[in-house]
């Protein structure tokens, strides 16, 4: 599966977009690009996923660009119970596993 | 709500007993359930992958006769740690995939935090 590339960590203020990035410049074809988040001592709860289209939920938007080598997952109004480490992670739908990277760590705060 | 459930939520025991860890896919059937552990401040690592009635295949470092793993039914995996020592404390998350409605589905668990003193 490709690698990916996120920030370390990023700051929300409340109420405002949060647009987290992450780069897989070796994405392949076949791959999708699926985010995750974990909150503090809970399991990852699944976000969105996409192949290379724009996708959106309930929860977030995921805006993958035309090379499909980077995304931005977008909280359109981050509250503070989105602080989270999100993961973003590229694999082929129904194959491999999912691998966790560090992710970023978004804090969002009043 | 949840679709994944495991049992127990936290466990603390004595060096040298076994703990076992249950799994369930709450409303879909789980063809391929997965193990991960996690240490303070570390990503979550995959320990290994189990399909249905089959032999669970374990990740390079992860001992296959101290971690044993069930997958006896669609909806249910379980993971016993065997002889835990401290070093084993740690935060133990399962996965479960399948079809859920329409779509191939991959959720996780809530997590088993497990502390050997």
């Amino acid at each position: 599966d490709a690698k990916t590339t996120q920030p370390t960590s990023m700051d929300c203020a409340e109420g405002r977009a949060a647009n987290l990035p992450c780069n897989h410049s070796t994405i392949s074809g076949n791959e999708y690009v699926y985010w995750y988040r974990q909150i503090h001592s809970q399991g990852p709860q699944y976000i969105i996923h996409g192949l290379k289209n724009n996708e959106t939920n309930e929860m977030a938007s995921l805006i993958i660009t035309e090379d499909r080598k980077s995304s931005t997952l977008i909280l359109p109004h981050a509250t503070l119970r989105d602080t989270a480490v999100y993961y973003c992670i590229v694999r082929v739908e129904g194959y491999s596993t999912l691998t966790f990277g560090k992710g970023t760590m978004l804090l969002v705060s009043p | 709500g949840a679709v994944v459930s495991q049992h127990p939520s936290r466990v603390i025991c004595k060096s040298g007993t076994s703990v076992k860890i249950e799994c369930r896919s709450l409303d879909f059937q789980a063809t391929t359930m997965f193990w991960y552990r996690q240490f303070p401040k570390q990503s979550l690592m995959l320990m290994a992958t189990s399909n249905e009635g089959s032999k669970a295949t374990y990740e390079q470092g992860v001992e296959k006769d101290k971690f044993l793993i069930n997958h006896a039914s669609l909806t249910l995996s379980t993971l016993t740690v065997t002889s835990a020592h401290p070093e084993d404390s740690s935060f133990y998350i399962c996965s479960a995939r399948g079809q859920r409605g329409n779509q191939e589905t991959q959720y996780f668990g809530p997590g088993t935090r497990l502390l050997v003193l």
